[in-house]
């Protein structure tokens, strides 16, 4: 089946510590979404791509960082951990919106900061 | 940013229709309407999505009115494990943003 695929399903990091969180497709949809997802809350949209287009959300910190290094994978950097950024992290695709789509949405890595 | 509201929760009895609303009052001529739900530390999962018309599926029922400025999302008979966080979002492009959503509880 096509799916969403997120590695890990569980994260633990330190401090400061660089951390990368990856997500695969096997749809060959051209957007990817990152979202961060915190206890109670909603997801929150950190930043996506139309193919190799990046656009980021303007409150997104600078400590978040994206790469998508081919239409199946996009990997979430986050460049120096703090205790606030343990969150839920979900990884999302669509081809388009509208009446072509709709967005798929990955297990989510849970990601804790010690 | 959203630009839906949603009631915070609401309740329902096993069995019963599950009627959520939503506000899009905002909404443009070609902006569709989606409904996802979010089961506890899952990933959102899609439900369904409209344009003008009701649309129904094998998992509910959307009904969105004449001016298209709200819509509600029907679970025909719903059971326990419907209880969650059900999100109606209206997309601009492909900026997809959640609200705060309604967290249902189906009871026993």
């Amino acid at each position: 089946d096509a799916m969403v695929i997120q590695n890990p399903r569980y994260q633990v990091t330190q401090f400061g510590k660089p951390v990368t969180l990856s997500c695969s497709q096997t749809l060959n949809h051209n957007v990817m979404y990152w979202y961060q997802q915190k206890s109670s809350q909603a997801p929150k949209l950190l930043f996506h791509y139309y193919d190799k287009d990046f656009n980021n959300e303007a409150d997104t910190p600078d400590n978040f960082q994206s790469r998508r290094p081919n239409t199946s994978f996009c990997f979430l950097d986050i460049r120096s951990p703090g205790l606030g950024d343990a969150a839920m992290y979900l990884c999302a695709t669509s081809r388009v919106l509208g009446l072509a789509g709709y967005v798929l949405f990955g297990p989510g890595t849970r990601l804790t900061v010690l | 940013d959203a630009k839906t509201t949603q009631p915070p929760s609401m309740d329902c009895a096993e069995g019963r229709a599950a009627n959520l609303p939503c506000n899009h009052s905002t909404i443009s001529g070609n902006e569709y309407v989606y409904w996802y739900r979010q089961i506890h530390s899952q990933g959102p999962q899609y439900i369904i999505h409209g344009l003008k018309n009701n649309e129904t599926n094998e998992m509910a029922s959307l009904i969105i009115t004449e001016d298209r400025k709200s819509s509600t999302l029907i679970l025909p008979h719903a059971t326990l494990r419907d209880t969650a966080v059900y999100y109606c979002i209206v997309p601009t492009g492909n900026q997809f943003y959640f609200g705060t959503g309604t967290s249902l509880t189906v009871i026993p």
